[in-house]
Protein backbone atom coordinates (compact mmCIF):
# COMPACT_ATOMS: atom_id res chain seq x y z
CA UNK A 1 0.00 0.00 0.00
CA UNK A 2 1.40 3.56 -0.96
CA UNK A 3 1.43 6.33 1.51
CA UNK A 4 1.90 9.80 1.25
CA UNK A 5 3.10 11.22 5.25
CA UNK A 6 2.45 15.24 5.78
CA UNK A 7 4.01 16.30 8.68
CA UNK A 8 3.32 18.16 11.26
CA UNK A 9 -0.42 17.32 11.77
CA UNK A 10 -1.51 20.81 12.46
CA UNK A 11 0.84 24.07 13.04
CA UNK A 12 0.10 27.67 14.78
CA UNK A 13 1.90 30.33 13.63
CA UNK A 14 1.98 34.06 14.50
CA UNK A 15 1.04 36.62 11.78
CA UNK A 16 4.71 36.75 10.01
CA UNK A 17 6.28 33.68 10.39
CA UNK A 18 7.61 31.91 7.99
CA UNK A 19 6.94 28.38 8.11
CA UNK A 20 7.39 25.30 5.81
CA UNK A 21 5.51 21.83 5.62
CA UNK A 22 6.78 18.49 4.60
CA UNK A 23 5.58 15.56 2.57
CA UNK A 24 6.99 11.80 2.12
CA UNK A 25 6.24 9.69 -0.62
CA UNK A 26 7.77 6.92 -1.76
CA UNK A 27 10.54 7.85 -4.08
CA UNK A 28 9.82 4.10 -6.54
CA UNK A 29 6.18 5.36 -7.32
CA UNK A 30 7.26 8.79 -8.23
CA UNK A 31 5.21 10.41 -11.78
CA UNK A 32 4.20 13.75 -10.61
CA UNK A 33 3.15 15.85 -6.86
CA UNK A 34 0.66 18.05 -6.13
CA UNK A 35 -0.24 20.29 -3.19
CA UNK A 36 -3.33 21.60 -2.78
CA UNK A 37 -4.87 24.21 -0.47
CA UNK A 38 -7.80 23.35 1.14
CA UNK A 39 -10.28 25.91 3.37
CA UNK A 40 -12.56 25.19 5.71
CA UNK A 41 -16.22 24.84 4.21
CA UNK A 42 -14.29 25.10 0.54
CA UNK A 43 -13.02 22.29 -1.90
CA UNK A 44 -9.47 21.92 -2.63
CA UNK A 45 -7.29 24.53 -4.43
CA UNK A 46 -4.30 23.20 -6.53
CA UNK A 47 -1.13 24.90 -6.13
CA UNK A 48 1.63 23.32 -7.64
CA UNK A 49 2.28 20.43 -10.01
CA UNK A 50 6.32 19.06 -9.69
CA UNK A 51 7.47 16.20 -11.69
CA UNK A 52 11.19 16.79 -11.91
CA UNK A 53 13.80 16.07 -9.40
CA UNK A 54 14.85 19.63 -8.20
CA UNK A 55 11.60 21.25 -9.00
CA UNK A 56 11.19 24.46 -7.80
CA UNK A 57 7.66 26.32 -8.07
CA UNK A 58 6.70 29.34 -6.69
CA UNK A 59 3.07 31.62 -5.93
CA UNK A 60 4.05 34.78 -4.31
CA UNK A 61 4.17 33.95 -0.68
CA UNK A 62 4.14 30.34 -0.77
CA UNK A 63 6.85 28.23 -2.87
CA UNK A 64 7.68 24.17 -3.10
CA UNK A 65 10.79 22.31 -3.71
CA UNK A 66 10.87 18.76 -4.80
CA UNK A 67 13.27 15.96 -4.37
CA UNK A 68 12.06 12.44 -6.16
CA UNK A 69 15.45 10.47 -5.25
CA UNK A 70 14.70 10.40 -1.16
CA UNK A 71 10.70 11.04 -1.61
CA UNK A 72 10.40 14.62 -0.18
CA UNK A 73 8.46 17.36 -0.86
CA UNK A 74 8.23 20.68 1.37
CA UNK A 75 5.83 23.68 0.83
CA UNK A 76 7.36 27.05 2.11
CA UNK A 77 4.89 30.02 3.53
CA UNK A 78 7.07 33.40 3.74
CA UNK A 79 5.51 36.00 6.25
CA UNK A 80 2.32 34.07 6.95
CA UNK A 81 -1.16 35.83 7.22
CA UNK A 82 -4.10 35.08 8.65
CA UNK A 83 -5.51 33.91 5.21
CA UNK A 84 -3.13 31.18 4.77
CA UNK A 85 -5.22 29.32 7.95
CA UNK A 86 -6.11 26.16 5.61
CA UNK A 87 -5.16 22.42 5.58
CA UNK A 88 -2.49 21.63 2.96
CA UNK A 89 -2.78 18.55 1.08
CA UNK A 90 0.01 17.00 -1.35
CA UNK A 91 -1.10 14.22 -3.67
CA UNK A 92 1.19 11.69 -5.58
CA UNK A 93 0.58 10.92 -8.64
CA UNK A 94 2.06 7.36 -9.58
CA UNK A 95 1.33 7.27 -13.30
CA UNK A 96 -2.25 7.32 -15.12
CA UNK A 97 -4.43 9.49 -13.12
CA UNK A 98 -4.49 7.44 -9.92
CA UNK A 99 -3.48 9.89 -7.25
CA UNK A 100 -3.05 9.13 -3.55
CA UNK A 101 -3.52 12.62 -1.21
CA UNK A 102 -1.84 12.91 2.44
CA UNK A 103 -3.84 13.72 5.20
CA UNK A 104 -2.88 17.01 5.35
CA UNK A 105 -1.21 19.85 7.15
CA UNK A 106 -3.76 22.20 8.95
CA UNK A 107 -2.09 25.77 9.68
CA UNK A 108 -3.23 28.07 11.82
CA UNK A 109 -1.98 31.71 11.66
CA UNK A 110 -3.26 34.07 14.52
CA UNK A 111 -3.29 37.86 13.73
CA UNK B 1 -16.64 28.88 -16.17
CA UNK B 2 -18.83 28.31 -13.50
CA UNK B 3 -16.01 25.74 -12.43
CA UNK B 4 -17.38 22.05 -11.36
CA UNK B 5 -20.95 21.64 -10.51
CA UNK B 6 -22.16 19.29 -7.70
CA UNK B 7 -25.51 18.63 -6.91
CA UNK B 8 -27.50 18.57 -4.33
CA UNK B 9 -25.31 20.20 -1.76
CA UNK B 10 -26.82 18.52 1.57
CA UNK B 11 -28.59 15.00 1.35
CA UNK B 12 -29.66 13.46 4.44
CA UNK B 13 -31.17 10.13 3.97
CA UNK B 14 -32.51 6.85 5.70
CA UNK B 15 -30.72 4.17 6.02
CA UNK B 16 -31.48 1.73 3.26
CA UNK B 17 -32.40 4.67 0.54
CA UNK B 18 -30.80 4.85 -2.69
CA UNK B 19 -28.78 8.00 -3.22
CA UNK B 20 -27.65 10.13 -6.37
CA UNK B 21 -25.16 12.48 -6.13
CA UNK B 22 -24.55 14.31 -9.61
CA UNK B 23 -21.67 16.38 -11.13
CA UNK B 24 -20.82 18.45 -14.05
CA UNK B 25 -17.28 18.66 -14.94
CA UNK B 26 -15.45 21.70 -16.58
CA UNK B 27 -16.63 21.83 -20.13
CA UNK B 28 -13.54 20.57 -22.08
CA UNK B 29 -11.84 18.25 -19.12
CA UNK B 30 -11.02 14.81 -20.49
CA UNK B 31 -10.81 13.51 -16.75
CA UNK B 32 -13.63 13.22 -14.16
CA UNK B 33 -12.74 11.77 -10.20
CA UNK B 34 -14.97 11.00 -7.68
CA UNK B 35 -13.17 11.60 -3.97
CA UNK B 36 -15.10 10.89 -0.32
CA UNK B 37 -13.51 12.64 2.43
CA UNK B 38 -14.34 11.56 5.91
CA UNK B 39 -12.51 12.11 9.16
CA UNK B 40 -10.90 8.68 9.34
CA UNK B 41 -9.81 8.18 6.12
CA UNK B 42 -8.76 11.34 4.76
CA UNK B 43 -9.38 12.03 0.85
CA UNK B 44 -9.60 8.30 -1.23
CA UNK B 45 -10.19 8.33 -4.58
CA UNK B 46 -13.56 6.43 -5.67
CA UNK B 47 -13.35 6.15 -9.30
CA UNK B 48 -11.87 7.97 -12.30
CA UNK B 49 -13.31 8.04 -16.08
CA UNK B 50 -11.54 9.54 -19.06
CA UNK B 51 -13.35 10.39 -21.96
CA UNK B 52 -16.56 9.28 -20.14
CA UNK B 53 -15.30 5.61 -19.81
CA UNK B 54 -14.72 4.46 -16.14
CA UNK B 55 -10.44 3.99 -15.98
CA UNK B 56 -10.03 2.79 -12.53
CA UNK B 57 -12.91 2.15 -9.92
CA UNK B 58 -10.36 0.29 -7.72
CA UNK B 59 -11.45 2.70 -4.90
CA UNK B 60 -15.29 2.03 -4.97
CA UNK B 61 -15.86 0.39 -1.46
CA UNK B 62 -18.62 -1.81 -2.26
CA UNK B 63 -21.15 -2.82 -5.17
CA UNK B 64 -23.33 -0.72 -2.96
CA UNK B 65 -21.53 2.51 -5.01
CA UNK B 66 -22.03 3.02 -8.10
CA UNK B 67 -20.53 5.45 -10.87
CA UNK B 68 -21.95 6.48 -14.55
CA UNK B 69 -20.74 9.14 -16.86
CA UNK B 70 -23.18 9.70 -20.19
CA UNK B 71 -21.87 12.43 -21.42
CA UNK B 72 -19.09 14.44 -21.36
CA UNK B 73 -21.12 16.87 -19.18
CA UNK B 74 -22.14 14.76 -16.56
CA UNK B 75 -21.67 11.87 -13.83
CA UNK B 76 -23.56 10.19 -11.45
CA UNK B 77 -22.23 8.67 -7.99
CA UNK B 78 -24.97 6.43 -7.05
CA UNK B 79 -25.50 4.45 -3.36
CA UNK B 80 -27.75 1.81 -3.13
CA UNK B 81 -28.55 0.71 -0.34
CA UNK B 82 -27.30 3.50 1.72
CA UNK B 83 -25.49 3.20 5.13
CA UNK B 84 -24.68 5.15 8.03
CA UNK B 85 -21.03 4.65 7.40
CA UNK B 86 -21.76 5.98 3.67
CA UNK B 87 -21.77 9.39 5.55
CA UNK B 88 -19.03 12.03 4.26
CA UNK B 89 -18.41 14.72 2.00
CA UNK B 90 -18.54 13.59 -1.79
CA UNK B 91 -16.41 15.79 -4.12
CA UNK B 92 -15.83 15.46 -7.77
CA UNK B 93 -13.15 17.10 -10.10
CA UNK B 94 -12.28 17.36 -12.89
CA UNK B 95 -9.39 18.32 -15.10
CA UNK B 96 -7.43 18.49 -18.75
CA UNK B 97 -4.42 15.55 -19.17
CA UNK B 98 -1.60 18.18 -17.19
CA UNK B 99 -3.15 16.76 -14.20
CA UNK B 100 -4.23 20.04 -12.25
CA UNK B 101 -7.55 18.96 -10.60
CA UNK B 102 -10.51 21.57 -10.30
CA UNK B 103 -12.80 20.14 -7.65
CA UNK B 104 -16.50 21.11 -6.95
CA UNK B 105 -17.65 22.55 -4.14
CA UNK B 106 -19.08 18.87 -2.40
CA UNK B 107 -21.99 16.93 -1.54
CA UNK B 108 -22.37 16.31 2.37
CA UNK B 109 -24.25 13.11 2.50
CA UNK B 110 -25.37 12.23 5.73
CA UNK B 111 -26.82 8.41 6.63
CA UNK B 112 -29.39 8.32 9.77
Amino acid sequence: ILNVEQSPQSLHVQEGDSTNFTCSFPSSNFYALHWYRWETAKSPEALFVMTLNGDEKKKGRISATLNTKEGYSYLYIKGSQPEDSATYLCALNTGGFKTIFGAGTRLFVKA
Amino acid sequence: DAGVIQSPRHEVTEMGQEVTLRCKPISGHDYLFWYRQTMMRGLELLIYFNNNVPIDDSGMPEDRFSAKMPNASFSTLKIQPSEPRDSAVYFCASSLPQWVQYFGPGTRLTVT
